[in-house]
């Protein structure tokens, strides 16, 4: 059984302020590590995939850092909007695998 | 372009029925995978093909859940005999392959509620 585990499961950020979440999964045999964002009643939808120890990928606001040895990555969120409010889904992927395997996600909610 | 779809987007169903979760996948995508996700839980990868082909289905929960996929586009799940643990948001996916680092693209659930 694979463990990914996220955290914080909950964070409550006000408006403007910078916030962070980890994920963290097993170091051996890795193959590539995905984010994305599921907002309610929408699709998750894809932010970044990861593969490469030290990869730092950046989209907007939104940037996430890998690192492979250590088995864990960083989602970093600058300027916290209202519109960032969803859930934060990490999925390990181990090489010769098929599916994801997620975390249960950090619940984020931007507070005017 | 189109993005997945899914239907229904909701089910009710009496416990020991059997129901039928389609997925239509993004066109050209020949890998698709089918998740879950309980109240509570993470989601929970079932199956993937490529192609026609499911070449691992030690993910499905028990023998009652079946998938096939035709013509390398279209899916469906069967859950025969609904239990009330089957209550939850069956997702699916697509991407271009299953080899690679390649996004997967989901669609927007199908929330089956086992009665």
């Amino acid at each position: 059984i694979l463990n990914v585990e996220q955290s914080p499961q909950s964070l409550h950020v006000q408006e403007g302020d910078s916030t962070n979440f980890t994920c963290s999964f097993p170091s051996s045999n890795f193959y590539a590590l995905h984010w994305y964002r599921w907002e309610t009643a929408k699709s998750p939808e894809a932010l970044f995939v990861m593969t490469l120890n030290g990869d730092e990928k950046k989209k907007g606001r939104i940037s996430a850092t890998l690192n492979t040895k250590e088995g864990y990555s960083y989602l970093y969120i600058k300027g916290s909007q209202p519109e960032d409010s969803a859930t934060y889904l990490c999925a390990f992927r181990r090489g010769g695998a098929d599916g994801l395997t997620f975390g249960k996600g950090t619940h984020l909610i931007i507070q005017p | 372009g189109a993005g997945v779809s899914q239907s229904p987007s909701n089910k009710v169903t009496e416990k020991g029925k059997d129901v039928e979760l389609r997925c239509d996948p993004i066109s050209g995508h020949t890998a698709l995978y089918w998740y879950r996700q309980s109240l509570g839980q993470g989601l929970e990868f079932l199956i993937y093909f490529q192609g026609n082909s499911a070449p691992d289905k030690s993910g499905l929960p028990s023998d009652r859940f079946s998938a096939e996929r035709t013509g390398g586009s279209v899916s469906t799940l069967t859950i025969q005999r609904t239990q009330q643990e089957d209550s939850a948001v069956y997702l699916c996916a697509s991407s271009l392959t299953v080899a690679g680092t390649y996004e997967q693209y989901f669609g927007p659930g199908t929330r089956l509620t086992v009665t």
